[in-house]
């Protein structure tokens, strides 16, 4: 069945860190790929998305690139911030007239002043 | 912007009891769903409606059902809870299969 695998947390950085979570997935089809971010007493936001190989999804200085080849979706930020500090989800979906939402275990990233 | 809202933010029931959640969506989104957000687990899907009436099974249906009798309206049930359903419960809706989720803030239940 498909499946997504992300880097397990916690994660602290300081401020300005390069920040890299790790999503590898597997999937039976050709999957859409989707990084949600869940902040402190909230539920779940969409970040940024993929729906193909190559494509390069990108949200406020957040990337993540479709790697077919490695079956990967990495986020990826080269300076963070304080008000970073979230849960962050890797999913997939899989174009099969439903799209179910497939999520990784989510990965806890908390930011240091 | 999409409101999805969740009747109760915290909710401590007794083993045994019938509990409800509710979600309502103003969007007049096509597509509702439920899951369980546990630590180390990630979220599954309990249950999704892709219409009114319309219900399916998600990934981890057992000891859970699902109304839809309103488009707007999706209501989780718990017909006899028990201490391992302690979880939180996320909501969310979209308008067709294409198109990202929109979560509600979440209902963090207790059973004792």
């Amino acid at each position: 069945g498909d499946s997504v695998t992300q880097m397990e947390g916690p994660v602290t950085l300081s401020e300005e860190a390069f920040l890299t979570i790790n999503c590898t997935y597997t999937a039976t089809g050709y999957p859409s790929l989707f990084w949600y971010v869940q902040y402190p007493g909230e539920g779940l936001q969409l970040l940024l998305k993929a729906t193909k190989a190559d494509d390069k999804g990108s949200n406020k200085g957040f990337e993540a690139t479709y790697r077919k080849e490695t079956t990967s979706f990495h986020l990826e930020k080269g300076s963070v911030q304080v008000s970073d500090s979230a849960v962050y989800f890797c999913a997939l979906s899989v174009v099969s007239g439903n799209e179910k939402l497939t999520f990784g275990t989510g990965t806890r990233l908390t930011i240091i002043p | 912007d999409v409101k999805v809202t969740q009747s109760s933010r915290y909710l401590v029931k007794r083993t045994g009891e019938k509990v409800f959640l509710e979600c309502v969506q103003d969007m007049d989104h096509e597509n509702m769903f439920w899951y369980r957000q546990d630590p180390g687990l990630g979220l599954r899907l309990i249950y999704f409606s892709y219409d009114v009436k319309m219900k399916e099974k998600g990934d981890i249906p057992e000891g859970y059902s699902v109304s839809r009798e309103k488009k707007e309206r999706f209501s989780l049930i718990l017909e006899s809870a028990s201490t391992n359903q302690t979880s939180m419960y996320l909501c969310a809706s979209r308008r067709l299969p294409n198109q990202p989720q929109h979560f509600g803030d979440g209902t963090r239940l207790s059973i004792l």
